[in-house]
């Protein structure tokens, strides 16, 4: 397996809900990542668990909780979000952790969100 | 923060033309990688450069590495419709990996 998925692919959420994103990766990866991309915008880096502890929290808004219950799990669980919260969310991981530096990252599909 | 910056921001051109996208960073690096992403969704890792390393290719694929003046380069030889996407470059420091704004490259037939 060579692959990350992201569920759901869409979401649709008021701003008084509570909804959580879910992404799995079977590679045996050491880190995990999760990114928010507005339309027409690089992705930007929210959050980083190295060996399922949390390494780099990129000053994201409390609304937004990751959790990574274990090494293949990673969630990001949303409450209270904002219209401008609305974005893609992708999840990545990587093989050689947090400070590697000879491979790439593996994307997810992401979950496109809509906050109404 | 975004480090890196690709040029141009926008490419059109033919199929069987070659397409030639630059990205400049402004700090230190340990590597350099290169993204594909189509129609919003994932992105898919297509090359990686070590700061160390000058040159590397991959298939169509062609990078170029400049740390002395801190700017990369990928280069698409043949390109094909299939092509057609948004192109990133991203820098690696020790523990992060920071995009640039990317470029829309479209391929016509």
């Amino acid at each position: 397996d060579t692959e990350v998925t992201q569920t759901p692919k869409h979401l649709v959420m008021g701003m008084t809900n509570k909804k959580s994103l879910k992404c799995e990766q079977h590679m045996g990866h050491r880190a995990m990542y999760w990114y928010k991309q507005k339309a027409k915008k690089p992705p930007e880096l929210m959050f980083v668990y190295s060996y399922e502890k949390l390494s780099i929290n990129e000053s994201v808004p409390s609304r937004f909780s990751p959790e990574c219950p274990n090494s293949s799990l990673l969630n990001l669980h949303l409450h209270a979000l904002q219209p401008e919260d609305s974005a893609l969310y992708l999840c990545a991981s990587s093989q050689d952790g947090l400070g590697g530096q000879l491979y790439g990252y593996t994307f997810g599909s992401g979950t496109r969100l809509t906050v109404v | 923060s975004q480090q890196g910056e690709e040029d141009p921001q926008a490419l059109s051109i033919q199929e069987g033309e070659n397409a030639t996208m630059n990205c400049s960073y402004k700090t230190s690096i340990n590597n350099l990688q290169w993204y594909r992403q189509n129609s919003g969704r994932g992105l898919v890792h297509l090359i990686l450069i070590r700061s160390n390393e000058r040159e590397k290719h991959s298939g169509r694929l062609r990078v170029t590495l400049d740390t002395s003046k801190k700017s990369s380069s990928l280069l698409i030889t043949a390109s094909r419709a299939a092509d057609t996407a948004s192109y990133f470059c991203a820098t690696k420091g020790y523990s992060t990996l920071t995009f640039g704004k990317g470029t829309m490259l479209l391929v016509s037939p």
